[in-house]
């Protein structure tokens, strides 16, 4: 059960894109698509972003995708706004009834 | 109004035993599955167990495997998490959370639990 690879941190300017990279292997994220993303503020409990992938609950701003290729997952978000920056975790099934996270990803917005 | 409140955290010593609580309202707390997820000081997430819609059906981390026990009683829409033998390592925000199986929404807000002589 290691953790999904996460960069440590990403940055963008107000409007601008960001895609956080969330990296496992076949036994994980590249053997189900159950790839789930959390925003966390400081202080606060997570949040669901995403789920299956690229699915978006009711609520969450449509700036906010998923996607997967091979043995990555990421998260793009779009239009980039001061209230995106925050600690953002992706998470898969790992098999054998199992979940792991990622490391975390912090996004400063410049 | 959604909510799931946690209790039961604490100090507690090395090789001691806490429960935790964490009481659903504002959703059909039976047709969730059921999750808790652990945060050291500092550190990323890491899941720790989760329990069917009926709880019949647990999984654990191997980290917790024989340690700690799910369990949720619907009548009373409450999940619990016994946690025997207790490690330093062991010490992190713990949240509990519904969702699928493999998601979790909603959360509970986090209860600390410190394992320090």
């Amino acid at each position: 059960q290691s953790a999904l690879t996460q960069p440590r941190s990403v940055s963008g300017s107000p409007g601008q894109s960001v895609t956080i990279s969330c990296t496992g292997t076949s036994s994980d994220v590249g053997g189900y698509n159950y790839v789930s993303w959390y925003q966390q503020h400081p202080g606060k409990a997570p949040k669901l972003m995403i789920y299956d992938v690229s699915k978006r609950p009711s609520g969450v701003p449509d700036r906010f995708s998923g996607s997967k290729s091979g043995n990555t997952a990421s998260l793009t978000i779009s239009g980039l706004q001061a209230e995106d920056e925050a600690d953002y975790y992706c998470c898969s099934y790992a098999g054998s009834y199992t979940l792991v996270f990622g490391g975390g990803t912090n996004l400063t917005v410049l | 109004e959604v909510q799931l409140v946690q209790s039961g955290g604490g100090l507690v010593q090395p090789g001691g035993s806490l429960r935790l609580s964490c009481a659903a309202s504002g959703f059909t707390f039976s047709g969730y599955w059921m999750h808790w997820v652990r945060q050291a000081p500092g550190k990323g997430l890491v899941w720790v167990s989760r329990a069917s819609t009926d709880g019949r059906s647990t999984n654990y981390a191997d980290s917790v495997k024989g340690r700690f026990t799910i369990s949720r009683d619907n009548a009373k829409n409450t999940l619990y998490l016994q946690m025997n033998s207790l490690r330093a390592e062991d010490t992190a925000v713990y949240y509990c959370a519904g969702g699928y199986p493999t998601w979790f929404d909603p959360w509970g807000q986090g209860t600390l639990v410190t394992v320090s002589s």
